[in-house]
């Protein structure tokens, strides 16, 4: 079965600019979580969603970063005025549910930032 | 703070061999951890989730122990394969288990040699 998209795979651009990354977790989870992954570091939370709210937006480093999931399945990752300290690797996972502790979370392949 | 301190230095083994990799945390015994491997270029997979009531689970050549005294886990690979090389990364729920929030440690690189 389709497992966790993002898109795009890479992203360049230029300080300052505007970007949108994308997820599509897989159909039927209702948890969705960005992370953010420095090379040699583990994954660094950003955010999550139960359902279409935000549960926790506790590792959103600034008002800069923002994200929504609208319908409560695909979710974008939105970063303004982006510094080149905002390149890393931003993962997208999900998982059914939140509850109970089986917190297994699903992975996509990531989107590669880069900003010059 | 929480936090998941696991070896930054990489692993080197044998194939054929156990590989032992390391997770310890700060703070108060989490709910559960996790453990999930990731390969270059490529997101987390899960592989166990261990509870804290629980001491020891296996699945097929993996084995996770959980100490709440050392707050410590062990992942333990047996009869290691080249295909094993990775990075294993070890995780916790931050605050309650029914918080979707996971702090990461930064994950210990894996070689198997054949």
């Amino acid at each position: 079965g389709a497992g966790v998209s993002q898109t795009p795979s890479n992203k360049v651009t230029e300080k300052g600019k505007y970007v949108e990354l994308r997820c599509d977790p897989i159909s039927g989870h209702t948890a969705l979580y960005w992370y953010r992954q420095s090379l040699g570091q583990g994954p660094e939370f950003l955010i999550y969603f139960q359902g279409t709210g935000a549960a926790d937006d506790s590792g959103l480093p600034n008002d800069r970063f923002f994200a929504v999931r609208p319908e409560g399945s695909v979710s974008t990752l939105k970063i303004q005025r982006t510094e080149r300290g905002d390149s890393a690797v931003y993962l997208c996972a999900s998982s059914p549910s939140v509850a109970g502790g089986n917190n297994e979370q699903f992975f996509g392949p990531g989107t590669r930032l880069t900003v010059l | 703070s929480q936090k998941i301190e696991q070896n930054s230095e990489a692993l080197n083994i044998q194939e054929g061999k156990t590989a032992t990799l390391t997770c310890n945390y700060t703070n108060y015994s989490p709910a559960y951890l996790q453990w999930y491997r990731q390969d270059p270029g490529r997101g987390p997979v899960f592989l166990l989730l261990i509870r804290e009531n629980e001491k020891e689970k296996r699945k097929e050549r993996l084995k996770v122990t959980f100490d709440t005294t050392l707050k410590q886990s062990l992942f333990h690979i047996t009869a290691s394969q080249p295909a094993d090389s990775a990075t294993y990364l070890c995780a916790r729920p931050h605050g309650s288990s029914n918080t979707g929030k996971l702090i990461f440690g930064q994950g210990t690189t894996l070689q198997v040699k054949p």
